[in-house]
């Protein structure tokens, strides 16, 4: 079985701080991760993605994340969080299903 | 990178009634999906929708309550039939170009009173 489990509900850091979301997964397949970022009334857009190359991914806006196959993670993480990175995070996989699996989401709070 | 448009953006219903939803990719497409995304919760994969073929649906979701159309490579139609409260939820058409690409539309906002 395939599956996303976000580690958190809420995170809450101060503007200027590092960022860290918790993603572990399982699959049977070699997977394709991702991360989405959802700001309040709006769509779905695409962080980042892992599909197999490089371990350490970069995405938009100073995001990046690793992939850690020893420990089925692929934590997200920004050095500095700015006030407008406060939105809800979803990392999802692409296993052999052809089926996007998301996790449950991450609100990220980010405190002046 | 599919550009994708959704219509209608959001819309409030009454119950018993029945809202169809667009989605206009501005490229052919083989895979289309559509999600539910509820009020605070995660995407829901509701069905697959291959042009050709029906839509294969999810757990949980049946043809009847959700018709689905995918007359060509570039547009489908997800229908919510016989809307209850329960209904009211962000929904979602997302196309894939593969395992290493996927996209999503805007998202159509419905509340059903």
């Amino acid at each position: 079985a395939q599956s996303v489990t976000q580690l958190d509900s809420h995170v809450s850091v101060s503007e200027g701080t590092p960022v860290l979301l918790r993603c572990n997964y399982s699959s049977s397949y070699s997977p394709s991760l991702f991360w989405y970022v959802q700001h309040p009334n709006k769509g779905l857009q695409l962080l980042l993605k892992y599909t197999s190359a490089a371990t350490l991914v970069k995405g938009i806006n100073g995001f990046e994340a690793e992939f850690k196959k020893s420990e089925t993670s692929f934590h997200l993480t920004k050095p500095s969080a700015h006030m407008s990175d406060a939105a809800e995070y979803f990392c999802a996989l692409w296993g052999g299903s052809f089926k996007t699996i998301f996790g449950a989401g991450t609100r990220l709070f980010v405190k002046a | 990178s599919a550009v994708i448009s959704q219509k209608p953006s959001r819309d409030i219903c009454q119950r018993g009634t029945s809202l169809t939803i667009q989605c206009q990719v501005d490229s052919q497409v083989t895979m289309m999906f559509w999600y539910r995304q509820q009020p605070g919760q995660s995407l829901t994969l509701i069905a697959t929708a291959n042009q050709g073929s029906e839509a294969t649906y999810e757990s949980g979701f049946v043809i009847d309550k959700f018709p689905i159309s995918r007359p060509n490579l570039t547009f489908s139609t997800l229908t919510v039939s016989n809307m209850s409260p329960e209904d009211s939820s962000i929904y979602l058409c997302s196309v894939a170009e593969g395992r290493n690409e996927q996209y999503f539309g805007p998202g159509t906002r419905l509340t059903v009173t």
